[in-house]
């Protein structure tokens, strides 16, 4: 089955760019929406965003500034990008896989999280 | 953004009871398809998030049938029919009407 793998430093300065990649094995990117993810130290699930496998993103309007998610279908991977960190992006970081619900009759997809890898903490400090 | 709010933010259990938890949403999760865009995940000690319930009340893959979701528009519930010592961990909402937001989690453990 899909299995999802995160990738990339565990520690990263303040003010530097945080770069993780989330490699799928065992089935295609192709066909999916993908979603990055994050979790503070003891705290909840905060949505980072989501890439079509075609290239077309959505990410969290309070992120948005400073983030870029981007597809390599020739590797089978995704990528995210966090510029200008602080200490308060320090977390667990998952990424997971969108899976689609056709409602029928022409009625559209919904898209649910099937799919997640065992997450990488990335640490932000000098 | 849609906020999330969930409760109680702990529940003990016991073994064998039934258990449920509370999932309140800013506004409308109702789409004009009908369904409710809301999503349950149980994330267990040292695990990743794993999906229960998607569309309000549709039991996810291999989801034991003592997991169910109710509810509709602003108010939601996951209940446990009758609880097992496996589903200790934190269960959080999600909404996907909207760029999809949790709610803070629930801690279920044993009493």
């Amino acid at each position: 089955q899909v299995q999802l793998q995160e990738s990339g430093p565990g520690l990263v300065k303040p003010s530097e760019t945080l770069s993780l990649t989330c490699t799928v094995s065992g089935g295609s990117i192709s066909g999916y929406y993908w979603s990055w993810i994050r979790q503070p130290p003891g705290k909840g699930l905060e949505n980072i965003g989501h890439i079509y496998y075609r290239g077309s993103t959505d990410y969290n309007p309070s992120l948005k500034s400073r983030v870029t998610i981007s597809v390599d279908t020739s590797k089978n991977q995704f990528s995210l990008k966090l510029s200008s960190v602080t200490a308060s992006d320090t977390a667990v970081y998952y990424c997971a896989r969108y899976t689609s619900y056709y409602f029928g009759s022409g009625r559209g997809y919904y898209y649910y999280l099937d799919v997640w890898g065992k997450g990488t903490t990335v640490t932000v400090s000098s | 953004d849609i906020v999330m709010a969930q409760s109680p933010l702990s529940l003990p259990v016991t073994p064998g009871e039934p258990a449920s938890i509370s999932c309140r949403s800013s506004q409308s999760l109702l789409h004009r398809n009908g369904y409710n865009y809301l999503d349950w995940f149980l994330q267990r000690p040292g695990q990743s998030p794993q999906l229960l319930i998607y569309l309000g009340s549709n039991r996810a893959s291999g989801v034991p049938d003592r997991f169910s979701g109710s509810g509709s528009g602003t108010d939601f519930t996951l209940t446990i029919s009758r609880v097992e010592a496996e589903d200790v961990g934190v269960y959080y909402c999600m909404q996907a009407l909207e760029t999809r937001t949790f709610g803070q989690g629930t801690k279920v453990e044993i009493k």
